[in-house]
């Protein structure tokens, strides 16, 4: 069975100064990872995905992520943090074919100005 | 991206009455879509997944006469929470998928669900 693991409830950054929200991830087979973004009352906003190819991934808002097989890690990077990316944020996995996501708990990222 | 509505956003009913939620894709054809339940501060669990024609496959734990799903189209799924109660009231996501084996999914807004 997969499953995902975000180590960090909670990821505090200045404004301006790059930002790391970590994943890492347990299937069996190829991956197929993804990261969402949660506004308050709000669905799931999809902010990039790697299937394969390029381990660097780059997404919508500036953000990008980069697929590391050995330490089976997912990492959400930005390389200037912006207020308005305050938010939760989801690393997710399936496997191929019609399976559903599995998601990890979330961390919660502040940006404060 | 593509678009996946889900109505209402938000709903308060009695205990014992039940509640209908919609889930449309708006702009691809899904043969899938999936049901998530999201609690406080925590993350999103799969309750169903609904294929388009057949019955939906229910994880562990999740009472299928409870929440009935129906994907009567390619663009329509529906959660019917019966007999609501207030341990019912949490945050209720569909996801749609488009077609192919790369596709990702795309998330309705959610419904707020509280049953007093």
């Amino acid at each position: 069975a997969q499953s995902v693991a975000q180590p960090e409830d909670q990821v505090n950054v200045a404004e301006g100064n790059p930002l790391t929200v970590k994943c890492t991830y347990s299937v069996s087979g190829n991956p197929y990872l993804f990261w969402y973004v949660q506004y308050p009352n709000r669905g799931l906003q999809f902010l990039l995905k790697y299937i394969t190819g390029d381990n660097l991934v780059k997404g919508s808002y500036g953000f990008e992520a980069e697929f590391n097989k050995s330490q089976t890690s997912f990492h959400l990077k930005k390389p200037s943090a912006l207020v308005s990316d305050s938010a939760l944020y989801f690393c997710a996995v399936r496997v191929s074919g019609n399976t559903p996501l599995v998601f990890g708990k979330g961390t919660r990222l502040s940006v404060i100005a | 991206g593509a678009v996946v509505s889900q109505h209402p956003s938000r709903v308060i009913c009695k205990s014992g009455t039940s509640v209908k939620i919609e889930c449309r894709s708006l702009d691809f054809q899904a043969t899938t879509m999936f049901w998530y339940r999201q609690f406080p501060k925590q993350s999103l669990m799969l309750m169903a997944t609904s294929n388009e024609g057949s019955k939906a496959t229910y994880e562990q734990g999740v009472e299928k006469d409870k929440f009935l799903i129906n994907h009567a189209s390619l663009t329509l799924s529906t959660l019917t929470v019966t007999s609501a109660h207030p341990e019912d009231s949490s945050f209720y996501i569909c996801s749609a998928r488009e077609q192919g084996p790369n596709a990702e999914a795309f998330f309705g807004q959610g419904t707020r669900l509280t049953v007093v």
